[in-house]
């Protein structure tokens, strides 16, 4: 397995556009977690899934942003009409709920700018 | 809510010993972590501690954890310029649907040669 991967890497949009990012997570996890990372800051939690249950979102996540898991697998994160202020790194991490740890293994990111 | 604390910078001589120190204020947390960040990469897991744990040593890491004070700490024995990264405490409890951590904004460690 190659770890959890994040595409794109980096992304340039201008405000008022809509962006998606995906994540696939380690294979055998069934927990993904969506996080945001602003300069300066350590990650802000916006949302988990389990399996494709979506069990908890942050207030951070506004109604601009929607997150999904379809199948239990990869999972979509979308920002719609985006702001200034949405400019960050967006951190996709897996995990196996079973593991009494529960460890996250995180993505390297995408970058989103706003201009 | 849990609000964890650390402090922004710590700068070493290589070989010194690192000492980077993390405050949190929810006493249900179960575990605490580290995570280390190099510049444009994600987090990578260190090691963590089980709150029921004063003492967890790995190799050149050794975490300590006050629960009574809420004070974690992490050591770096014989600190190398490969560790000059900025490094996150993380709190997190598990039960039920809750499943996600809280993160301190981070201590830069930069080692000097």
């Amino acid at each position: 397995d190659t770890g959890v991967s994040q595409n794109p890497r980096h992304k340039i949009t201008k405000r008022g556009q809509n962006v998606t990012f995906r994540c696939d997570p380690i294979s055998e996890h069934n927990r993904l977690y969506w996080y945001r990372q602003t300069l300066g800051q350590g990650p802000e939690f916006l949302t988990y899934f389990q399996n494709e249950a979506q069990l908890e979102k942050s207030r951070l996540l506004s109604d601009r942003f929607s997150a999904e898991r379809p199948k239990g697998s990869f999972s979509t994160l979308e920002i719609q009409r985006t702001e200034q202020g949405d400019s960050a790194m967006y951190l996709c991490a897996s995990s196996w709920a079973r593991v009494v740890s529960g460890e996250l293994f995180f993505g390297e990111g995408s970058r989103l700018t706003v201009l | 809510g849990e609000d964890v604390e650390q402090s922004l910078f710590l700068s070493v001589r290589e070989g010194d010993s690192s000492v980077i120190n993390c405050t949190y204020t929810d006493s249900s947390s179960t575990y605490l972590y580290w995570y280390k960040q190099e510049p444009g990469a994600g987090l990578q897991l260190l090691t963590y501690i089980f709150s029921n744990m004063d003492m967890k040593q790995d190799q050149r890491l050794t975490v300590l954890l006050n629960k009574k004070d809420k004070h974690l700490s992490l050591r770096i024995a014989d600190t190398q310029t490969g560790d000059s990264a900025i490094y996150f405490c993380a709190a997190g409890s598990y039960g039920g649907s809750q499943g996600n951590l809280i993160f301190g904004k981070g201590t830069k460690l930069s080692v000097k040669p």
